[in-house]
């Protein structure tokens, strides 16, 4: 079964652009959630996607969007790109009715804002 | 709010050596609790988990232990190996409706041949 994949890879943006990421989750899996990681801040979840709609959300400001499609895939956007939102971007998917929040992570996508 | 704590890091340790990262959780309730790891350039892979007081997670050697009453989740292995160099993550999960990871800062491990 293949993995969780992530695209772009890479991404370098300029200040004040905007950048939309995209996930697509392990075949089966209906939740989508994604995770900001940055030497400073750590690990931080962004928001939580489940058959189409936000089901949680975390500390980001609404310049950071998602959404999730009828065949699970989800985009991740940031508007109005400042230097701070230089990161890696995970991804994570999982199966409906996993007991134990098992979540499977794809490789990331590294944005670089200059 | 739920929070974890690592140990701080980096950890550099000589091939089989044994190896404790400690790790320390806030949270109400019976959270689950997760070890993942980080290789250069890779996401994160869940390493092991347990989901109740008590339960041990084990997976290529490495062991931890749900601990109600230290509120701890401490990472060990009796032998490391080179090939375990990488970034080590303690995390916690409270609901198991919604899919929300807390996670600790990780603590980045080095092992010497």
């Amino acid at each position: 079964k293949a993995g969780v994949t992530q695209t772009p890879r890479y991404l370098i943006k300029t200040r004040g652009q905007q950048v939309t990421l995209s996930c697509s989750p392990i075949s089966g899996h209906r939740s989508v959630s994604w995770y900001q990681q940055t030497p400073g801040q750590g690990l931080q979840f962004l928001f939580e996607y489940f058959s189409e709609t936000q089901r949680n959300k975390g500390n980001f400001p609404g310049r950071f969007s998602g959404r999730q499609f009828s065949n699970s895939r989800s985009e991740m956007n940031v508007s109005t790109l400042e230097l701070g939102d230089s990161a890696l971007y995970l991804c994570a998917s999982s199966a409906p009715g996993t007991a134990y929040n098992e979540q499977f992570f794809g490789p990331g996508t590294r944005l670089t804002v200059l | 709010g739920d929070s974890v704590t690592q140990m701080e890091g980096p950890v550099t340790l000589s091939e089989e050596a044994f190896l404790t990262i400690n790790c320390t959780y806030t949270a109400t309730g019976y959270p689950s609790l997760f070890w993942y790891v980080q290789y250069p350039g890779e996401g994160l892979q869940l390493l092991l988990k347990a989901t109740k007081a008590d339960d041990k997670g084990s997976n290529k050697g490495f062991e931890a232990t749900y601990r109600k009453e230290t509120t701890s989740f401490h990472l060990e292995k009796g032998s490391v190996q080179v090939s375990d160099s990488a970034v080590y993550f303690c995390a916690l999960s409270r609901s198991q409706g919604a899919q929300k990871l807390v996670f600790g800062q990780g603590t980045r491990l080095t092992i010497n041949p």
